[in-house]
């Protein structure tokens, strides 16, 4: 079983409606979370962060996290054609061990 | 204010020579880490570093990488003897503390032929 596991996509939505990516991991200590964006050719940007269950909002962006399931979601509002882009979900184990794992990345494409 | 800088951006390299990747982190940021991306195999963690010290180097993935950081900014990685299987980018991000968000440089694609 992979550490970080995300649906590779890709995963096509409309313009302006949500769209909802999913990421589970495997170990039970991780307690960071941890959404990046990546458009092709370019360098992964951090969207979102979360740590604690339950939801976090940022915008259009909503992180939800249910420890208990062992998984984090991330929602996108009012999707953009500007949306589309790859999504990674990284994760940290636990403090003191400070790498990022990285489930391979749901490509999401928005349809105007 | 700046982001995290990394020199080259571009490096093609004939097999079995060295290279040497440079990562300037975000002014003020102490910790620093390596990472590489590849065609399939995802992003990878490499090396991290905690001011000038390396407490995790478990993801080198061999002796022929190396990786050094001094005065608490700039680090360096080395790649010795490179092999085609080398071919990545090479992401480099920084924190303002360990197990703070990370943010990423715009990495360095390396090809070896």
């Amino acid at each position: 079983q992979k550490e970080v596991e995300q649906n590779s996509g890709p995963l096509s939505v409309p313009e302006g409606a949500i769209a909802s990516l999913n990421c589970t991991y495997s170990d039970r200590g991780s307690q960071s979370f941890f959404w990046y964006r990546q458009y092709s050719g370019k360098s992964p940007e951090l969207i979102m962060s979360i740590y604690s269950n339950g939801d976090k909002e940022d915008g259009r962006f909503t992180a939800q996290l249910n420890k208990a399931s062992q998984y984090v979601s991330l929602l996108i509002r009012d999707s953009q054609p500007s949306d589309s882009a790859t999504y990674l979900c990284a994760v940290r184990v636990n403090f003191g061990n400070e790498k990022l794992t990285f489930g391979t990345g749901t490509r999401l494409t928005i349809i105007p | 204010g700046a982001g995290v800088s990394q020199s080259p951006s571009n490096k093609v390299t004939e097999k079995g020579k060295d290279v040497e990747l440079r990562c300037d982190p975000i002014s003020g940021h102490t910790a620093l880490y390596w990472y590489r991306q590849s065609l399939g195999q995802g992003l990878e963690f490499l090396i991290y570093f905690q001011g000038n010290s390396a407490p995790d180097k478990s993801g080198l993935p061999s002796d022929r990488f190396s990786a050094e950081r001094t005065g608490g900014s700039v680090s360096t990685l080395t790649i010795q003897r490179t092999q085609q299987e080398d071919s990545a980018v090479y992401l480099c991000a920084s924190s303002l503390r360990v197990s703070d968000e990370q943010f990423f440089g715009p990495g360095t694609r390396l090809t070896v032929l």
